[in-house]
């Protein structure tokens, strides 16, 4: 199984400052027909995980161009421009290129 | 509006079974695959299994830990999917998510539904 790591596992984040978040994976997620599907959701508490990202750098329909994904084989990274208050929760990477599908451990965004 | 809408969590004894209901509305389901997820209790996320889509068979995949133990099914007709929980376990707690798969990635969660495995 392709392991995903996340760090950090939490981030303070003053309001209007950047946040980074990076995982990284076992062995790359290139699939064979050329994509990379790796995607980051966010759960805010209470409520079920909302997709953000996919294919490492699409901002899916809705999602604020505050958040932006990079990133290329095996090390991602989602970053926030500037953190609102609404941004607070937990962060998942997700990899889809191989079954069984996979989470990073999850990065909780708090304000300081 | 996409929505999905999970039923038929609750209390069950280890060992019984259970199945899920995810009712799906604003858009075609028979032309994407679905997914569950599942949640423990202030946990992460895991994975739980895959439905292809009917004009790819309709086929199925499932993490080790549920193998053997859990069903995929569809019903396009209905706009449902199943999942059919057997032999269930402590470990088998949690919210249980479904969602749908747009080719690329998967896009839409329902609000879960709770499952909670004790005697």
């Amino acid at each position: 199984d392709i392991v995903m790591t996340q760090t950090p596992l939490s981030s303070p984040v003053t309001l209007g400052q950047p946040a980074s978040i990076s995982c990284r994976s076992s062995e790359s997620l290139v699939h064979s027909d050329g994509n990379t599907y790796l995607s980051w959701l966010q759960q805010r508490p209470g409520q079920p995980p909302r997709l953000l990202i996919y294919k490492i750098s699409n901002r899916f329909s809705g999602v604020p161009d505050r958040f932006s994904g990079s990133g290329a084989g095996t090390e991602f990274t989602l970053k926030i421009s500037r953190v609102e208050a609404e941004d607070v929760g937990v962060y998942y990477c997700m990899q889809a290129s191989q079954f069984p599908w996979t989470f990073g451990q999850g990065t909780k965004v708090e304000i300081k | 509006e996409v929505q999905l809408v999970e039923s038929g969590g609750g209390l069950v004894k280890p060992g019984r079974s259970l199945r899920l209901s995810c009712t799906a509305s604003g858009f075609t389901f028979g032309d994407y695959a679905m997914s569950w997820f599942r949640q423990a209790p202030g946990k992460g996320l895991e994975w739980v299994g895959f439905i292809r889509k009917k004009v790819y068979g309709g086929t199925t995949e499932y993490a080790a830990s549920v193998k053997d133990r859990f069903t995929m099914s569809r019903d396009d007709s209905k706009s449902i999917a199943y999942l059919q929980m057997n032999s269930l376990r402590t470990e088998d707690t949690a919210v249980y998510y479904c969602t749908r798969e747009d080719g690329d990635y998967v896009d839409y969660w329902g609000q879960g539904t709770l499952v909670t495995v004790s005697s």
